[in-house]
């Protein structure tokens, strides 16, 4: 089955302590992209990435980090996370980098940072 | 660069239509709709590509002003399964970056 999967899907944790959100697509998608959701805000782009090596930066990058070594793959690493970083994540993957596809969503990550 | 949505809320009952617009300040490539249920992630609904294309599926369709930078997302007859917030996306280079409206949510009732 053609999917987007992250992990965990919920995860609490306290102020500086560092911790990766994986996500990993079956599909053999080029793009890749980080986004979170809050209340009123809609889906705000963290990171994306247009093939394997290269990542560039969304609209809110802060805080953030990520890495793209396998095609599958695109971890979300938060290396001090803070409370300001509580939200709901979601990862998605596109067929291709040079035009405009439909994207698929994984399930989401609830984080709330204490 | 995030588009305008409007309206930010709609309550229709069975068989009622709807219009949920998107409106960008930036050139854009192509508009993606997405509906996304509470609880769960975004679905794709469909993509509109520059050029002014009207597209659609069932009871579902829209359109994109290219000149304007708008799109409409048209539900007809609408059932209760359409229930959820609609999002629209703006890609302005076709390399696949959106930039999200901040939603409408549909609320279908009986």
């Amino acid at each position: 089955e053609a999917q987007v999967t992250q992990n965990p899907r919920y995860l609490i944790t306290v102020t500086g302590k560092k911790l990766t959100v994986t996500c990993s697509q079956n599909m053999n998608h080029e793009y890749m992209s980080w986004y979170r959701q809050d209340p009123g805000l809609g889906l705000r782009q963290i990171y994306y990435s247009m093939n394997v090596e290269v990542t560039d930066k969304g609209d809110v990058p802060e805080g953030y980090k990520v890495s793209r070594k396998e095609k599958r793959n695109f971890p979300l690493i938060l290396e001090s996370p803070s409370p300001n970083q509580t939200s709901l994540y979601f990862c998605a993957s596109s067929l291709s980098r040079t035009d405009s596809y439909e994207q698929y969503f994984g399930p989401g990550t609830r984080l709330t940072v204490t | 660069q995030q588009p305008v949505q409007s309206p930010q809320a709609v309550i229709l009952r069975e068989g009622e239509d709807a219009v949920i617009n998107c409106s960008s300040s930036k050139a854009l490539y192509s508009v993606h709709w997405y509906r996304q249920k509470h609880g769960e992630a975004p679905v794709f609904l469909m993509i509109l590509l520059k050029g002014g294309e009207q597209k659609g599926h069932d009871k579902i369709s829209a359109s994109f002003n290219e000149k304007k930078q708008q799109s409409s997302l048209y539900l007809t007859a609408s059932q209760l399964s359409y229930s959820g917030t609609y999002f629209c996306g703006t890609d302005q280079t076709g390399a696949n970056n959106l930039f999200f409206g901040t939603g409408t949510r549909l609320t279908v009732i009986p």
